[in-house]
């Protein structure tokens, strides 16, 4: 069973514009939200982060919003660069485990 | 500037053989992670560790093992290596389960042939 979800599995977003990556989870458990991104043959690296105790949280062109009575998640782009082009994983973890759960992925394409 | 570093980028190995994956992180951090991550299936967890020789199954730990004799190194083996784990192998680590998430190595590709 799937506890967190990425249903988009590719994106294509012009050059400037917003981009919109969608996240919902299961658990209502679960306490901590991260995205990463990842760039082919590399590993991921962390990209920003959420507490359920927030609604959103802003680091430059990136913004996570929270919405915790649909258990959804959403990471915002702005403006939208080609090197933003990669797959976006969002990550669930609840108080006090060791581990976080990985959605599927998004791959988003931004074109110039 | 922190690291988790990964033996090997690439390996191709052949049906059968026992395979080992080395990863080494220099941030002391206690939880060390595997995962592969496969098209469609995002990353998905091996095995991991929470101490030196502590280890926990993670979702998906038929036909590997694990090895955290030091902190600082946390080896994934594959015991007969088999065509369907085939796949790119992500190394993690982090001090806290908190908003800092994990640091990753830069994967190894694995292809068994």
């Amino acid at each position: 069973d799937q506890q967190v979800k990425q249903n988009s599995p590719s994106l294509s977003v012009q050059e400037g514009r917003i981009s919109i990556l969608n996240c919902d989870y299961t658990n209502s458990m679960f306490d901590y939200f991260l995205w990463y991104k990842k760039y082919p043959a590399e590993g991921p690296t962390f990209l920003i982060s959420i507490s359920s105790i927030k609604d959103k949280n802003e680091d430059g062109r990136f913004t996570v919003f929270l919405n915790k009575s649909a258990k959804h998640l959403s990471l915002h782009i702005v403006p939208s660069q080609p090197g933003d082009s990669a797959v976006y994983f969002c990550a669930a973890s609840g108080r006090g485990t060791y581990k976080y759960i990985f959605g599927t992925g998004t791959r988003l394409k931004v074109l110039a | 500037d922190v690291k988790v570093t990964q033996s090997s980028r690439y390996l191709v190995k052949r049906t059968g053989e026992k395979v080992f994956l080395e990863c080494v992180q220099d941030m002391d951090h206690e939880n060390m992670f595997w995962y592969r991550q496969d098209p469609g299936l995002g990353l998905r967890l091996i095995y991991f560790s929470y101490d030196v020789k502590m280890k926990e199954k993670g979702d998906i730990p038929e036909g590997y093992s694990v090895s955290r004799e030091k902190k600082e190194r946390f080896s994934l083996i594959l015991e007969s290596a088999s065509t369907n784990q085939t796949s790119m192998y992500l190394c993690a680590s982090s001090l806290v389960l908190s908003l800092y998430g994990y640091t990753f190595g830069s994967g190894t590709r694995l292809t068994v042939v």
